[in-house]
């Protein structure tokens, strides 16, 4: 079955930038049915859909983010990834991996991983 | 950015009692909401989407309708394994937004 799972530092200094990568396992990254997207969650509140990238390379992301989120593939190790520019506390957060169908419902979810900015 | 309310915040029942709680959109957005349910400490699980469709693996006691902007989802028995926050989310329009979700708790 398709997995997801997200690695990448627990902790990023402010103003620094947040890297994260999903890796697939149980579906291929070229597989244009699925939009590889990142969500995250901030402690008690509510998700927010933070950007999508296509297996063609193409991204859509959160406006709110003001450009901030930058998204790759990496074909070669089935796997893709977030970074997250100029940090500030506010974006401390559960952040997870996950795919979207074309209508835009979310069926497969990485497990999360918990990213604190903080000096 | 389209806006998503759900009502209650959070309710208490019963195993076996029906529960049916409700997601109300900002404007007109067809049938393009899904229903998620998330354990505390888990990732969110899809159990609904466009509104009334069941996922694959979800147990029949789920069900979901409405159209437009009024929305709900309902458990026609419910199950102490239901705990949970429910979450619905708009796929209308970019960016796909989240309600702030219903807690159930079971009395």
């Amino acid at each position: 079955q398709v997995q997801l799972q997200e690695s990448g530092p627990g902790l990023v200094k402010p103003s620094q930038t947040l890297s994260l990568t999903c890796t697939v396992s149980g579906a291929s990254i070229d597989n244009i049915n699925f939009y590889w997207s990142w969500i995250r969650q901030p402690a008690g509140k509510r998700l927010e859909w933070l950007g999508r990238i296509y297996s063609s390379g193409s991204t859509n992301d959160n406006p709110s983010l003001k450009s901030r989120v930058t998204m790759s593939v990496d074909a070669s190790k089935n796997q893709y990834s977030l970074r997250l520019s100029a940090v500030t506390a506010a974006d401390t957060a559960v952040y997870y991996c996950a795919i979207e169908r074309g209508s835009g419902w979310v069926d497969h979810w990485g497990q999360g991983t918990l990213v604190t900015v903080s000096s | 950015d389209i806006l998503m309310t759900q009502s209650p915040s959070s309710l208490s029942a019963s195993v076996g009692d029906r529960v049916t709680f409700t997601c109300r959109a900002s404007q007109n957005i067809g049938n393009y909401v899904n229903w998620y349910q998330q354990r505390a400490g888990k990732a969110p699980r899809l159990l609904i989407y466009a509104a009334s469709t069941l996922q694959s693996g979800v147990p029949s006691r789920f069900s979901g309708s409405g159209s437009g902007t009024d929305f709900t989802l309902s458990i026609s028995s419910l199950q102490p394994e239901d705990l949970a926050t429910y979450y619905c989310q708009q796929s209308y329009s970019a960016p796909p937004t989240f309600g702030p979700g219903t807690t159930v708790d079971i009395k």
